[in-house]
């Protein structure tokens, strides 16, 4: 079975500091894709960012970026400058296939930001 | 331009009853998936819709349905409501193009169901 995994239930980060943010991931497909959300209390989940499984560079949207590591099954998000609006669930998620498919969440990590 | 919507926003129902919900999406998207997002959990994946058919489904029984409409608008009917079914239901959109899925997926707020 194809899992994610979020070891990290809960963390939290001072206000302008960086926080990173761990996700592991168990697939023997070669094609996938891996996604960071973002749910606030309001629940709307909100892509942060996306990374394709077959490009190698790191995926970067402002101070979001990913240290993708595919022999370890591994995707982390850090986040930079962290604000009081980063304050939410953030999910992990991987789709096999086509990047539209079954998206295979994590747990999540509920992240706080203090100020 | 209008991002994916869902009604109701809340919705309380007791044992044994059924229940409708509804998703319009992001304009532009011709696909339609649904997810049960239960309390202190990630979104699980129940099916999604294209052109009007079922095309995914996840490990859901068979009292969770749901159909497409010319619009691309969709619903999920839950049949013979049990407690276990209390969870946020999400909606996400996509486009399908060429046969190829490129495009992620917006959800919307969700429908919150709580099962007495």
């Amino acid at each position: 079975a194809q899992t994610v995994t979020q070891s990290q239930p809960e963390m939290s980060v001072q206000e302008a500091e960086t926080v990173t943010l761990s996700c592991t991931y168990d697939t023997s497909e070669n094609n996938y894709y891996l996604f960071w959300y973002k749910q606030p209390p309001s629940r709307q989940m909100i892509l942060v960012i996306r990374q394709e499984a077959y490009k190698q560079q790191n995926a970067t949207e402002n101070r979001f970026s990913v240290n993708f590591q595919k022999a370890a099954k591994s995707f982390s998000l850090k986040i930079s400058d962290s604000q009081l609006g980063d304050t939410a669930m953030y999910f992990c998620a991987c789709v096999y296939g086509g990047s539209q498919g079954n998206l295979i969440f994590g747990k999540g990590t509920k992240l706080s930001v203090k100020p | 331009d209008a991002g994916v919507t869902q009604s109701p926003t809340h919705l309380i129902k007791t044992r044994g009853q059924q229940v409708t919900l509804r998703c319009s999406p992001k304009s532009g998207h011709d696909t339609v998936s649904w997810y049960q997002q239960a309390l202190g959990q990630g979104p699980q994946f129940i099916f999604q819709y294209y052109e009007e058919e079922e095309r995914q489904r996840g490990n859901f029984p068979d009292r969770f349905s749901g159909h497409q409409f010319p619009n691309y608008s969709s619903e999920l009917n839950v049949n013979a409501l049990l407690l276990g079914d209390s969870a946020l239901y999400l909606c996400a959109s996509s486009i399908r193009f060429s046969g190829a899925l490129r495009d992620e997926q917006f959800f919307g707020p969700g429908t919150r169901l709580t099962v007495l």
